[in-house]
């Protein structure tokens, strides 16, 4: 089975701090994803990457960077972490680049920002 | 712009209650319309993908088809286990998917 292993179930920041999100996949696929999922307006990408150090803007990448060093490895950046981000994060991974390709969600972080 | 609209938000069945709910898409070129589970506390889960107009895709109490215009997940004589939320997806062009909100299905004993 493959999975999508989020460092972190819960996390609690202050305001300023620069924030980390892991993410690992244990499939080898190439294409990984981070999107933020908030009440009423449902999962939204922020950034994905479809191979080592490649990077793709998705719809909301303010205020967020990403990298992605290793091919099972995909980090979420807040660089100065505000309360607007308080949100449930999504890590995903997909294989290849075609249409038909499932997109494998981790268990997500809850991050609070205070 | 792009969209996905899921119906209703949320819905309450008693178990054994048949329903479907809607997915309704205004997409330029659909590559494939996916649909998910979601559980409390959990990502989403993959259930079917469905590529082109008139094509159904079924499992266990779920069955899945898709219009030009729109897509239904029809859930048969629904259990308590059946309860979670039931997302769309649209994927078009170079890996783009775009989400909707959800369903809610909420299914009592």
């Amino acid at each position: 089975d493959v999975k999508v292993t989020q460092s972190s179930r819960y996390l609690v920041k202050r305001t300023g701090e620069k924030v980390f999100l892991e993410c690992v996949q244990d499939m080898d696929h190439e294409n990984m994803f981070w999107y933020r999922q908030d009440p009423g307006l449902g999962l939204r990408l922020i950034y994905f990457s479809y191979d080592v150090k490649m990077k793709e803007k998705g719809d909301i990448p303010e205020g967020y960077s990403v990298s992605r060093e290793k091919k099972e490895r995909f980090s979420l950046i807040l660089e100065s972490a505000s309360t607007n981000q308080t949100s449930m994060y999504l890590c995903a991974s997909s294989p290849g680049l075609l249409a038909k390709n499932i997109q494998y969600f981790g268990a997500g972080t809850r991050l609070s920002v205070l | 712009e792009d969209q996905v609209t899921q119906s209703p938000e949320a819905l309450r069945l008693q178990e054994g209650e048949s329903s479907s709910l809607n997915c309704s898409y205004t997409v330029s070129g659909l590559r494939g319309l996916f649909w998910y589970r979601q559980d409390p506390g959990k990502g989403p889960e993959f259930l079917f993908t469905l590529y082109s107009a008139g094509e159904e895709k079924e499992k266990e109490r779920l069955k899945a088809t898709l219009t030009k215009k729109e897509s239904f997940l029809h859930i048969t004589a629904p259990k308590p286990e059946d309860s979670a939320t039931y997302l769309c997806a649209v994927h078009e062009g170079y890996q783009k998917v775009t989400f909707g909100t959800g369903t809610k299905l909420q299914v009592i004993p």
